[in-house]
């Protein structure tokens, strides 16, 4: 079956270092990949998404995603946290069928 | 552009009262879910439709019903509620499959 696995539960940075979300999935094949952000209280949004090509994307809030086939992997970086990324965010697949599996996701906490 | 809207945005149940959430969207997509999160397991699709007039189950669909009579429209009912379903419910549309979800605010529901 297929699952997506977002190792780190928390992650702590200080304002200014950079970051590193690490995502996870199992799959036979390249699915559709996906990074969300949620507020606290608010639906997720889109950070990025990868379906085909490049293999380094670019999303919005000056993050980015490099999915590697051999470590199926697509790990969320940002060279520069600012203390409104903290957040919690979803590493999410689309594997066949209609179903979007999404990991149980990372708060990210950013300190001054 | 409201984009996806979701009401009530909080509602107590006792155990055994029923009660439907309310999803509505105005980009004119035809896929619609619903999902529940829950703390540590991310979210879990419930049920989806793929167009006006159908649906189909989703990861945990037991407890729940939906249904689609109009395309803006994406309906979840609980018919008898139980403590398990406690959670926040959120909604989404997409225009395909593979393109991004658009997620309301959510329904933070209890059941006592």
């Amino acid at each position: 079956a297929q699952s997506v696995t977002q190792p780190d539960i928390h992650i702590t940075v200080s304002e200014g270092a950079s970051l590193e979300l690490r995502c996870n999935y199992s799959y036979g094949a390249t699915p559709y990949l996906f990074w969300y952000v949620q507020s606290p209280g608010q639906g997720l949004q889109l950070l990025l998404k990868y379906f085909s090509g490049d293999t380094l994307v670019q999303g919005i809030k000056g993050f980015e995603a490099e999915f590697k086939r051999s470590q199926s992997s697509f790990n969320l970086r940002k060279p520069s946290v600012h203390w409104s990324d903290a957040a919690e965010y979803f590493c999410a697949v689309v594997a066949g069928g209609f179903k979007t599996i999404f990991g149980a996701g990372t708060r990210l906490f950013v300190k001054a | 552009n409201a984009g996806v809207t979701q009401t009530p945005k909080f509602r107590v149940l006792k155990t055994g009262q029923s009660m439907t959430l309310l999803c509505a969207q105005d980009m004119n997509h035809e896929y619609m879910y619903w999902y529940r999160q829950d703390p540590g397991m991310g979210l879990r699709l419930i049920h989806y439709s793929v167009g006006e007039g159908t649906t189909a189950k989703g990861e945990v669909p037991d407890g729940y019903n939906v249904s689609r009579l109009k395309k803006q429209n994406f309906l979840l009912g609980l018919e008898s509620a139980a403590p398990s379903q406690t959670s926040v419910y959120f909604c989404a549309s997409s225009y395909s499959r593979a393109e991004e979800e658009y997620f309301g605010p959510g329904t933070r529901l209890t059941v006592t």
